[in-house]
């Protein structure tokens, strides 16, 4: 089954820098690539999410990119504020576009941002 | 348009028994996909259903079950209760013709 790794597991970058965060997967027939926001006691959020068939997506200060070949994706957040301050996780799946995975979304361990003053 | 929903949010209970969590999906929304939190583990997929049909189920025990309604309510059920299985339950919702799915609050259990 796939496998997916993220790193790092905690970062701390100051208010205003960039923050970068990496995933990799392990099967090729992944296509659909989720990033998920999630604040203490909250419900992961869907901030952006790529596909195989796109290298990079972005919206306002979140950025994704995908290297098919090498098997791993990152998300970049640019001008960072305290409310980007939570758990990020990424994830991978086989979606067949019936608004399911074909084998469910596999998730990385999360990494925790926090946005110093 | 109202977002998922899961009933109830809390739910304490004791080794052994067998507990129900219950999940309504967004309007229109055919796929529901459970999903199990621990600190230890991380987010883990136990299945997913799509108009009423079970396709897919991650690697959890037999224990582990669901079914969905033809109004796409989903529950899930687990049996024989583990200290173990004291976790946050979410479920997620998907639109036919889209890869996105959308989470609901989850069901905080915890087994004693």
């Amino acid at each position: 089954g796939e496998n997916v790794e993220q790193h790092p597991s905690t970062l701390s970058v100051q208010e205003g820098d960039s923050a970068v965060i990496k995933c990799t997967y392990s099967d090729s027939a992944s296509n659909y690539f989720p990033w998920y926001k999630q604040e203490l006691g909250k419900r992961p959020q869907l901030i952006i999410d790529i596909r195989s068939n796109v290298g990079e997506k972005k919206d306002q200060r979140i950025a994704v990119t995908l290297n098919k070949t090498a098997k791993h994706f990152s998300l970049h957040i640019t001008e960072t504020q305290p409310e980007d301050s939570a758990v990020y996780f990424c994830a991978a799946s086989r979606n067949d576009g019936t608004g399911g995975g074909a084998d469910g979304l596999t998730f990385g361990k999360g990494t925790h941002l926090i946005i110093q003053p | 348009k109202a977002g998922v929903t899961q009933t109830p949010r809390y739910l304490i209970k004791t080794r052994g028994q067998q507990v129900t969590l219950s999940c309504s999906p967004i309007s229109g929304h055919r796929s529901v996909s459970w999903y199990q939190q621990t600190p230890g583990q991380g987010l883990q997929f136990l299945f997913e259903y799509f108009s009423e049909t079970q396709r897919n189920k991650g690697n959890f025990p037999g224990r582990f079950s669901g079914r969905q309604f033809s109004n796409s309510r989903s529950e899930m059920n687990v049996s024989t209760l583990e200290l173990g299985d004291s976790a946050l339950y979410l479920c997620a919702s998907g639109l036919s013709g889209t890869y996105e799915q959308y989470f609901g609050p989850g069901t905080r259990l915890t087994v004693t």
